[in-house]
């Protein structure tokens, strides 16, 4: 196993379109996150799977924010109708959720830049 | 919540000792986390501390003290490729971990 994929790597676009990002986590994880980040800035919770279920969302996520990881193994993150505060790296990560110290394992996440 | 300090940053020599220190605040403490990263590039993980105390591995350690809300990650013989963000990060009982801003370590020649 690779790691934590996700792709794209990097997305430009318009305000106002929608954009989806992929993670396939590594294959053993049954948690998976995903994170905002912003130059300076830590990683910011956005929300986190346990399986297919979607156990947390972050106040950060609004409306127009949705995940999915519909059978318990990749998951997508879409935003519709992008704006320029959506600029930012998001970051997907898993863990194994069991008897381990909680150590999450990131990808090298993907990119938004939205004009 | 949680509510994680750290400093902007930091520089220090080749060769020599760096301290990162890190407050927190948090309900239902699961462990606090220091991870490194790299312009460009995703956090990894370098320790864990759940209990009090020092620990140590390689030029890297860390410490706890769970009453005081405190952390610290020492980094020695400081090499130029130690050049990053470090993060602390504190993990709650539902999993989940919240990270400070970051501290931008600058190693000089």
């Amino acid at each position: 196993d690779t790691g934590v994929s996700q792709n794209p790597r990097h997305k430009i676009t318009k305000r106002g379109q929608n954009v989806t990002f992929r993670c396939d986590p590594i294959s053993e994880h049954n948690r998976l996150y995903w994170y905002r980040q912003t130059l300076g800035q830590g990683p910011e919770f956005l929300t986190y799977f346990q399986n297919e279920a979607q156990l947390e969302k972050s106040r950060l996520l609004s409306d127009r924010f949705s995940a999915e990881r519909p059978k318990g193994s990749f998951s997508t993150l879409e935003i519709q109708r992008t704006e320029q505060g959506d600029s930012a790296m998001y970051l997907c990560a898993s863990s194994s959720g069991t008897g381990n110290t909680g150590e999450l394992f990131f990808g090298e996440g993907s990119r938004l830049t939205v004009l | 919540g949680q509510n994680i300090d750290q400093p902007t940053e930091m520089t220090a020599t080749e060769g020599a000792i760096v301290q990162i220190n890190c407050t927190y605040q948090t309900s239902g403490f699961n462990g606090l986390f220091w991870y490194q990263q790299h312009a460009g590039e995703a956090p990894t993980f370098l320790s864990y501390n759940v209990l009090d105390g020092l620990e140590e591995k390689g030029r890297f350690s860390s410490f706890l003290s769970r009453s005081k809300g405190y952390s610290y990650l020492l980094l020695k013989e400081l090499q130029m490729k130690d050049s990053a963000s470090y993060l602390c990060a504190v993990g709650s009982n539902d999993y989940k971990l919240s990270f400070g801003a970051g501290t931008t370590v600058t190693v000089r020649a």
